[in-house]
């Protein structure tokens, strides 16, 4: 079946670091991608998304490319702050509806 | 717009007592789901539909019941809690294809 493989945590950065949070994947075909966040007591929030290879889903300074040949999504941003604290899920989806989910990183970002 | 609303945010229950989730959306969205969150679990699936009058099963189906009472509203039952049902529960919705938007949560706590 599908899944989702990513990074374990948690990861503790200094404000204006770079930042990688790795994330792989298991699907038949061509999946979705998303990069989903969570802030304390919130819900869960898209944050980008790819939905073909070689696409690239950014936002708010946040970015990550769809690479088919090693099946990853990596999250990547340049510089940290401290209201990037937050955890941090990798998912996919084949079919456009279910979604599944890693595991989830928390991210805390000291100043 | 409110989004996703779910109602309660917190609940304690004693072990067999049982209890409704509620979830509601005003964005008119065909389909619905409900998750529960465990640490180092990531989400995962309990039920979801797909539209007005269909549920199915998700990966975590054992102990719970839905209802998916009109377009808007889907509701997530326990009819004899247990403590491994402790748990933040996550209702969302979308439009297949599209992105899944998540209400804030229900934290559950069965003694």
């Amino acid at each position: 079946g599908d899944s989702v493989t990513q990074m374990e945590g948690p990861v503790t950065l200094s404000e204006e670091a770079f930042l990688t949070i790795n994330c792989t994947y298991t699907a038949t075909g061509y999946p979705s991608l998303f990069w989903y966040v969570q802030y304390p007591g919130e819900g869960l929030q898209l944050l980008l998304k790819a939905t073909k290879a070689d696409d690239k889903g950014s936002n708010k300074g946040f970015e990550a490319t769809y690479r088919k040949e090693t099946t990853s999504f990596h999250l990547e941003k340049g510089s940290v702050q401290v209201s990037d604290s937050a955890v941090y899920f990798c998912a996919l989806t084949r079919r456009g509806e279910k979604l599944t989910f890693g595991t989830g990183t928390r991210l805390t970002i000291i100043p | 717009n409110a989004g996703v609303t779910q109602t309660p945010k917190f609940q304690v229950l004693k072990t067999g007592q049982s209890m409704t989730l509620q979830c509601a959306q005003d964005m008119n969205h065909n389909s619905m789901y409900w998750y529960r969150q465990d640490p180092g679990m990531g989400l995962r699936l309990i039920y979801y539909s797909a539209s007005e009058g269909t549920t199915d099963k998700g990966e975590v189906p054992n102990g719970y019941n839905v209802s998916r009472l009109n377009k808007r509203e889907f509701s997530l039952r326990l009819e004899s809690a247990a403590p491994s049902q402790t748990s933040v529960y996550f209702c969302a919705s979308s439009e297949p294809v599209y992105e899944q938007y998540f209400g804030p949560g229900t934290r559950l706590t069965v003694t």
